[in-house]
This record gives structure tokens, sequence and C-alpha cells, in this order.
């Protein structure tokens, strides 16, 4: 069973369109998350949650509007694609906020805007 | 600016060798750094971590050595494995109420056999 689950896998888009990606969590953990990986490999958060409720929101365009439907569920919708947009999006869950709580993540989504 | 600084940035080890990564932090609210295995393909998943009161975690053939005087931590992997080729990440988060893992820009370590 994977712990962490995003969909899809793959997506190649065009500039200018609207995509999202979904991402489940089965650990029971009440905190989610998105990073980012760019090319060079540099992992960045991007916006947690922690029972449903945004705690962390970085730096990221609002293009970008996660939305937790429950705290199992996280996902990622993204406007208005644009190329610097193509990365890998990782999804991941911990058991809480506390700093030392494992987090785990998902396969990541490889998306690339062409 | 970047929060956690590794280096390097590539590794190559023979097989049996010692596999050493370097990081070092300014923030000195930092009380939690784990170090994360990525595999090409996958997700980063946790490989040991350390809290500051101590100096040094075993587990296995990896090892973290903690210098808390020089806001520095390392891993260190021994008899080093054609497996154990991947890349490697260290981070640091503060306190609670975020869980916020500034993560370090990586190592891609590759063991040849």
């Amino acid at each position: 069973d994977t712990a962490v689950s995003q969909t899809p896998k793959y997506l190649v888009t065009q500039m200018g369109n609207d995509k999202s990606i979904k991402c489940e969590q089965n650990l029971g953990h009440d905190t989610m998350y998105w990073y980012k990986q760019d090319s060079k490999k540099f992992l960045k958060i991007m916006f947690s949650y922690n029972n449903k409720e945004l705690i962390i929101n970085e730096t990221v365009p609002n293009r970008f509007s996660p939305k937790s439907p429950d705290k199992a569920h996280l996902n990622l919708h993204i406007n208005s694609l644009e190329l610097g947009d193509s990365a890998v999006y990782f999804c991941a869950s911990s058991l809480g906020l506390h700093s030392g709580n494992t987090i785990y993540f998902g396969e990541g989504s490889w998306l690339t805007v062409v | 600016q970047q929060q956690v600084k590794q280096s390097p940035q590539s590794l190559i080890v023979q097989k049996g060798g010692i596999s050493i990564i370097n990081c070092a932090y300014e923030n000195t609210a930092f009380d939690y750094f784990p170090w994360y295995q990525q595999f090409p393909g996958k997700g980063p998943a946790l490989l040991i971590a350390i809290r500051p009161d101590v100096s040094e975690k075993k587990e296995g053939r990896f090892t973290i050595s903690f210098n808390k005087s020089a806001k520095q931590f390392s891993l260190h992997i021994m008899d080093s494995q054609p497996g154990d080729s991947a890349t490697y990440f260290c981070a640091a988060s503060e306190g609670a109420g975020a869980n916020n893992l500034f993560f370090g820009t990586g190592t891609r370590l590759t063991v040849i056999p």
C-alpha cells in the first residue's frame, strides 16, 4: 500500500492551461505538504496544511492554489501555467506540525509546460 | 537565501569506501537535522536524523556527526555499496508550529563497483 500517493505521475501541458495534481495519504497524518523540486534538484516547501488549515504559504504565485477537502487529501491546482512551472511536485505528510515528525514524500508528479 | 549549505555537489566513491557529505547552517533555532535519500524517479525518504543534544548518531553503515558550535553536520556512509548510489539531502527545521524543512542542495553519490 502506497502511503502518500499522487496523480498524475507525468503531466505535459501547454502554457496558459490550468491543471491539478491530486494527493492522498493513508497514514492517518494530520499534516500535509507540497514541495517543488526544480531542474537542479533543489527542494523547497510551497504549502503546508494541518487538519485542513493552511499553515505555511511560501512565496508562491497566486496561480498556485492548494485545496484540502479533508485531512487525508491535499490537491494542488495551477492556473495559467508558465514555462517556469516545469518541475517535479512532491506531496508529503507528517504526523503533526512539530519539528522532528518524519515527513513522508510521495513519488512526485513531473510537470512539463511546453 | 540558502538556509542549509551542502557539499560536495557530486561524489564518486569506490565500493567499500567511505562517503562523506557535509552541511552547514546559520539559524541556531534549528533543532532537528534529518538526512534524506532520493533514488531516481522516487521521492525523498528519511535515512537518519539527529537532534543537537547529541554529537553523533549511528544506524548501521550510516552515521551523522554533529558539531553544534561550528553549526555543521555530516553524513558518513561506511562500506559504501553500489545500491547506495542516490542523491542525498541534508535538511533542518525548527521548533513547533510549522515543521518546515529547509533542504540542502543535494549530493549525487555514485558508488562504483
